[in-house]
C-alpha cells in the first residue's frame, strides 16, 4: 500500500510569491495534518484537517491556510512568501483523530525562498 | 503549554552497542502520549515506539526500548544492539487525548559508528 505522499519535493519561489503543495493521505485515512520543519529543528504543527474541516491551527498567520478535498487529499497555501518560510514541510495522515492515534508522515516538500 | 525538551544535540555509539536518548516534557494533563520518530537523510518521519500515559508498563518494539516515568515527565529511548541503519535524528514528541497535533522536541543525531 502507499504511504503518505506529497508534491512537489522540492520547490524554489521567491519573495512576495504564493505557493501551493499537496498531500495524499494513506488509503482510508481521513486525517491530514501539516507540519512546518526548520533546518535544525523539530516539525512546528500548522494545520489538522479531519472529514475536510479544520479541526486545529497552530500558531501561524493567516497567510497560511489548507484546505482538505472529498478524496481526503489536502493542500497547503501559504501567500507572500518571506525567507523565514524557507523550510521542510510534512504532510502526516492518521485513520481517526486525537486518541493518540498515529500519525504517519510523507518525505516532505522542501520549499527554499530567495 | 505543552514543551518536549531533548537535551542531546548529538550522540554517537559503536555499532551493536547500546545507546539511550533522553528526553523530558513538560505538560499539565494527566492524559497524553509520547512518541518517537526517527527521521533518516532521506526525511521521512518514521514511527519507531508509542507510548500510552495510562500504562506504567514501558513500550517495546523489538531493539527499541522506552523508560517512561511519569512522575518525573521523563521518556527515554534505549536502542540495543545498534546498526548502521539507525543512524538518524531522533525525535521525541508528546501528544494530548483529544488533540491531534505532535509537540516535538529539536532532536537528537544519533550516528552509528561501524
Amino acid at each position: 500500500d502507499a504511504g503518505v505522499t506529497q508534491s512537489p519535493t522540492h520547490l524554489i519561489k521567491t519573495r512576495g510569491q504564493q505557493v501551493t503543495l499537496r498531500c495524499s493521505p494513506i488509503s482510508g485515512h481521513k486525517s491530514v495534518s501539516w507540519y512546518q520543519q526548520v533546518l535544525g529543528q523539530g516539525p512546528q504543527f500548522i494545520f489538522q484537517y479531519y472529514e475536510k474541516e479544520e479541526r486545529g491551527r497552530g500558531n501561524f498567520p493567516d497567510r497560511f491556510s489548507a484546505r482538505q478535498f472529498p478524496n481526503y487529499s489536502s493542500e497547503l497555501n501559504v501567500n507572500a512568501l518571506l525567507l523565514g518560510d524557507s523550510a521542510l514541510y510534512l504532510c502526516a495522515s492518521s485513520a481517526d483523530r486525537g486518541r493518540g492515534n498515529i500519525q504517519y508522515f510523507g518525505a516532505g516538500t522542501r520549499l527554499s525562498v530567495l | 503549554a505543552q514543551t518536549v525538551t531533548q537535551s542531546q544535540p548529538e550522540m554517537s555509539v559503536q555499532e551493536a552497542e547500546t545507546v539511550t536518548l533522553s528526553c523530558t516534557y513538560d505538560t499539565s494533563e494527566s492524559n497524553y502520549y509520547l512518541f518517537w520518530y526517527k527521521q533518516p537523510p532521506s526525511r521521512q518521519m518514521i514511527l519507531v515506539i508509542r507510548q500510552e500515559a495510562y500504562k506504567q508498563q514501558n513500550a517495546t518494539e523489538n531493539r527499541f526500548s522506552v523508560n517512561f516515568q511519569k512522575a518525573a515527565k521523563s521518556f527515554s529511548l534505549k536502542i540495543s544492539d545498534s546498526q548502521l541503519g539507525d543512524t538518524a535524528m531522533y525525535f521525541c514528541a508528546f501528544t494530548l487525548t483529544g488533540a491531534n497535533n505532535l509537540f516535538f522536541g529539536t532532536g537528537t543525531r544519533l550516528t552509528v559508528i561501524p
